[in-house]
């Protein structure tokens, strides 16, 4: 068992591309999260989603998007990166009823 | 407004002492909470959990005290071994039906001197 997969493990990204970062999990949770995590800032939620289909905004969601078309992919998409999306992203997910969430290896970006 | 404060941003133990480290909360709704202790260029993981119902719970060498009318808990590991050098994040979770997500704090980061 994997748990949670996440690709690429990291990128270069000139400005103004388009960027998806994958996340995939295999434990069948239903609600699965992003965030991102910056030096002196902690972990700060950018999207969730509480069972497939469904999604929502974190607090710090402008720039992002998420879709949710099944249970095990939670891709996050950069529309249009931006220096300040540099950052280590962590997927996560978690089971129903349960607060316990389970992190991703993570993706570091940056955006040049 | 920081809801979930980790006010020491690093702190330094000598191995086989006690490591304590605090976390402060402002939310009245949390009723969950957890620590999550971090690798470099790995993910968080769970370490350990209380509920507000509760003032202590204990996991080998780990325990997590909750003082509620203070709004604080603190996460005590006992003895301190170098593999606990990491840092470790305190996380919230509000009460409320569906209310999986998690309010971090900042994080410290501990280092274990052998």
């Amino acid at each position: 068992i994997a748990g949670i997969t996440q690709a690429p493990t990291s990128q270069i990204l000139a400005a103004g591309r388009r960027m998806t970062l994958r996340c995939t999990q295999d434990m069948r949770h239903n609600a699965m999260y992003w965030y991102r995590q910056d030096l002196g800032l902690g972990l700060r939620l950018i999207h969730y989603s509480n069972t497939a289909g469904t999604t929502g905004k974190g607090e710090v969601p402008d720039g992002y998007s998420v879709s949710r078309a099944n249970t095990d992919d939670f891709p996050l998409t950069l529309a249009s990166a931006v220096p300040s999306q540099t950052s280590v992203y962590f997927c996560a997910s978690s089971n129903e009823g349960s607060s316990t969430q389970y992190f991703g290896p993570g993706t570091r970006l940056t955006v040049l | 407004d920081q809801q979930v404060k980790q006010n020491s941003p690093s702190l330094s133990v000598q191995e086989g002492r006690i490591s304590i480290l605090n976390c402060d909360y402002t939310n009245s709704m949390f009723d969950y909470f957890l620590w999550y202790k971090k690798y470099p260029a790995e993910g968080p993981t769970f370490l350990i959990s209380i509920s507000s119902i509760k003032d202590k719970n204990e996991d080998g060498r780990f325990t997590v005290f909750l003082n509620k009318s203070a709004k604080h808990l603190s996460l005590h590991i006992v003895p301190s071994q170098p593999g606990d050098s990491a840092v470790y994040f305190c996380a919230a979770r509000g009460s409320g039906a569906g209310s999986y997500q998690l309010t971090f704090g900042k994080g410290t980061k501990l280092s274990v001197i052998p």
